[in-house]
């Protein structure tokens, strides 16, 4: 099945510095990829969706300028959170779609997450 | 305000025994509902995706259904197993190409 990986899977950082997470799609070529954020006991809520080759559009109350978005190749999705902050501190995750089964968000594959702590 | 409920946020299962937990949603502009299967420290793994309203789904042991009208889902384990311990999410897209997520049904199967 299709796989995507996260890199890292957890990291701790000051505030005041910026923290970069990787999404990759390993066996398949993903358009689209989607980044999630879970706060403790909440669901996961869309913060944004990458497409290949152009900007994200980010969900309502999501600060594009913060949380930086870069598709650059059809396996990669990075998500730049920009002087952090402890209210920061959360899970993100993100989704790849396999554009083989169209659009909407049908089989949705999703990395294992990274826990960002900032102190 | 689009929201999901997933009910009950814990369960407690003894090995062997079957169970249910529900999925509520908006029952207008409807897309699609999904189900997810997240154990600790891994990817959420797809589980179904519903579209039609009526439609059941089997995967071995586990199978849901959907009422696109009322807005609810069931999923459904029969004879659980320690290996389906997880959280079990429920997420609903709808035509405008929004996802919504439930906080998820933690599931313990119990020795």
């Amino acid at each position: 099945g299709a796989v995507v990986s996260q890199h890292p899977s957890w990291v701790i950082c000051k505030s005041g510095t910026s923290v970069k997470i990787e999404c990759r799609s390993l066996d398949f070529q993903a358009t689209t990829m989607f980044w999630y954020r879970q706060f403790p006991k909440q669901s996961l809520m869309l913060m944004a969706t990458s497409n290949e080759g152009s900007k994200a559009t980010y969900e309502q109350g999501v600060e594009k300028d913060k949380f930086l978005i870069n598709h650059a190749s059809l396996t990669l999705s990075t998500l730049t959170v920009t002087s952090a902050h402890p209210e920061d501190s959360s899970f993100y995750i993100c989704s790849a779609r396999d554009p083989q089964f169209g659009q909407g968000h049908y089989e949705q594959y999703f990395g294992p997450g990274t826990r960002l702590t900032v102190t | 305000i689009l929201n999901v409920e997933q009910s009950p946020q814990s369960l407690h299962v003894q090995e062997g025994d079957s169970t249910n937990f529900t999925c509520s949603f908006p029952s207008s502009n409807f897309y699609a509902l999904h189900w997810y299967r997240w154990e600790t420290a891994k990817s959420p793994e797809a589980l179904f995706v519903m579209t039609l309203n009526g439609d059941e789904k089997k995967k071995g042991r586990i199978s849901a259904t959907l009422n696109t009208k009322e807005g609810y889902s069931y999923l459904y384990i029969k004879g659980s197993q320690p290996e389906d311990s997880a959280t079990y999410l429920c997420a609903f897209s709808n035509r405008d190409d929004k996802i919504i997520f439930g906080k998820g049904t933690r599931l313990h199967i119990l020795p």
